[in-house]
């Protein structure tokens, strides 16, 4: 079956710096990829929906500017979380729709902690 | 746009029981519903999918769910529980395709399933 895959699957960093998460679709071109942020004991929260080759849409409330996402190829998104805080501290899991059948799978996630 | 109501945030069941978690959505157009489990620390595992057809899906891992679309319901079902099924259970829905709102899987708030020996 169709494999998406993230990378790190686990992130420590300090307050105030940086962090990417990479998300692959193994076998299959996306053409629209999807990052949630699930916080602990709660559901998963749509952050932002990214056509490749295009500016990402994101959800109302979530910042564009600190949640940065680029998805320049058909087979891979990323996610930078600029500035982090702890309160950024969360579960971030994408999504990736296939171009052919309409399909969408899921990432394992990554869990992010910022100390 | 579309939305999903889990009206239970914990079902506790002995083991070997039947259980069922609830699941109504509410939306302007057709869509497809979704369960999806979720173990701790884990990524979400797809159960089960109605996009059209009969209205009882056969997922895996012994669950089934029936869509009732009067009730706007999609009601997760297993007749019997094991000890390995405590997990969280996320009912979803997403536009059908052909609509615009197709573009995104909106979940529910979760179901914590706790299964008692």
């Amino acid at each position: 079956g169709a494999v998406v895959s993230q990378h790190p699957s686990r992130v420590i960093c300090k307050s105030g710096t940086s962090v990417k998460i990479e998300c692959r679709s193994l076998d299959f071109q996306a053409t629209t990829m999807f990052w949630y942020r699930q916080f602990p004991k709660q559901s998963l929260m749509l952050m932002a929906t990214s056509n490749e080759g295009s500016k990402a849409t994101y959800e109302q409330g979530v910042e564009k500017d600190k949640f940065l996402i680029n998805h320049a190829s058909l087979t891979l998104s990323t996610l930078t979380v600029t500035s982090a805080h702890p309160e950024d501290s969360s579960f971030y899991i994408c999504s990736a729709r296939d171009g052919q059948n309409y399909e969408q799978y899921f990432g394992p996630g990554t869990r992010l902690t910022v100390t | 746009a579309q939305s999903v109501t889990q009206l239970d945030s914990q079902v506790p069941v002995f083991e070997e029981a039947p259980v069922e978690l609830r699941c109504n959505y509410s939306s302007s157009v057709s869509v497809y519903l979704f369960w999806y489990v979720q173990y701790p620390n884990q990524g979400l595992q797809l159960l089960l999918k109605y996009l059209s057809g009969s209205t009882l899906v056969k997922g895996i891992n012994g669950f089934e769910a029936e869509f009732n679309k009067s009730q706007t319901s999609f009601h997760l079902r297993k007749p019997s529980v094991h000890i390995s099924d405590t997990a969280e259970y996320f009912c979803a829905v997403r536009g059908a395709a052909g609509y615009s709102s197709a573009s995104k899987i909106i979940f529910g708030s979760g179901t914590r399933l706790s299964i008692r020996p």
